[in-house]
C-alpha cells in the first residue's frame, strides 16, 4: 500500500526545529518529495530524491528517512516558512500518492 | 523559461464532462511526463495521472478509473486532461506539474484551473 501519513498540524516557535513526518510501508524503497504550498499558491518542492535540495531551497530545509518514516526537518525557522507541507511517493508501477498534509504554523 | 499555462475556470452541471489544457514552453516537451494534480478546498493534493509527453504512456490513479483520459498534442505542446461524469466531489483547483527530476518529483507546476460543479 502507498498509504502516506502526516500528522495534521506542527507548531513551533522561530529559530526553533521544525520536524515533519510522513509514514507509509511502502517509503523504504522509495524516494519520498517533500512539497510546500502556502495559500492561494502552487506547491513548490523542496526535498527531491534522496534529501536533495533544488537550487534556490534555503539550506535549513533538508530530508531525512529511517524504516518507514521519512522526516522534513527546517532548522532556524522562519515566519515565511509557515505554509502546509505535503509528502509524495510513487510505487514502481508509476502511481503517485501525496500524503494528507501538515500545516507549519510558526507561533 | 519554462512555464505552463492552464486554460481557464470551468462552471460545469453534475453528470457533464470537463476538458482542461496545459500548454508547456521553454523546454523541449517530448522529454518530460506532465502529471495532474487536484486539491478541494482546503483538503489535501490528490494525485490523479501522468502522461509522457513523447510516447502518449498514461498511469492513472485507480481513484479515476474510467473517468479520465490524459492525452497530448506534441504540435501545439499541450496536455489536455478529460474528466467526466462529474460530481460535486469533482469541484476542485485542477493542477498540471512537469515530472522534471530523475527521482520523480515535480519542478515546475501550472497555475492551477477551478472546476466549479454545481447545478
Amino acid at each position: 500500500s502507498l498509504e502516506l501519513t502526516q500528522p495534521p498540524s506542527v507548531s513551533v516557535s522561530p529559530g526553533q526545529t521544525a520536524r515533519i513526518t510522513c509514514s507509509g510501508d511502502a517509503l523504504p524503497n522509495q524516494y519520498a518529495y517533500w512539497y510546500q504550498q502556502k495559500p492561494g499558491q502552487a506547491p513548490m518542492v523542496v526535498i527531491h530524491g534522496d534529501g536533495e535540495r533544488p537550487s534556490g531551497i534555503p539550506e535549513r530545509f533538508s530530508g531525512s528517512s529511517s524504516g518507514t518514516t521519512v522526516t522534513l526537518t527546517i532548522s532556524g525557522v522562519q515566519a515565511e516558512d509557515e505554509a502546509d507541507y505535503f509528502c509524495q511517493s510513487a510505487d514502481n508501477s508509476g502511481t503517485y500518492r501525496f500524503g494528507g498534509g501538515t500545516r507549519l504554523t510558526v507561533l | 523559461q519554462v512555464q505552463l499555462v492552464q486554460s481557464g475556470a470551468e462552471v460545469k452541471r453534475p453528470g457533464a464532462s470537463v476538458k482542461l489544457s496545459c500548454k508547456a514552453s521553454g523546454y523541449t516537451f517530448t522529454n518530460h511526463p506532465i502529471h495532474w494534480v487536484r486539491q478541494a478546498r482546503g483538503q489535501r493534493l490528490e494525485w490523479m495521472g501522468w502522461i509522457t509527453a513523447g510516447s502518449g504512456d498514461t498511469k492513472y490513479s485507480q481513484n479515476f478509473q474510467g473517468r479520465l483520459t490524459l492525452t497530448r498534442d506534441t504540435s501545439a505542446t499541450t496536455v489536455y486532461m478529460d474528466l467526466r461524469s462529474l460530481t460535486s466531489e469533482d469541484m476542485a483547483v485542477y493542477y498540471c506539474a512537469r515530472e522534471g527530476y530523475a527521482s520523480g518529483s515535480y519542478d515546475y507546476w501550472g497555475p492551477g484551473t477551478l472546476v466549479t460543479v454545481s447545478s
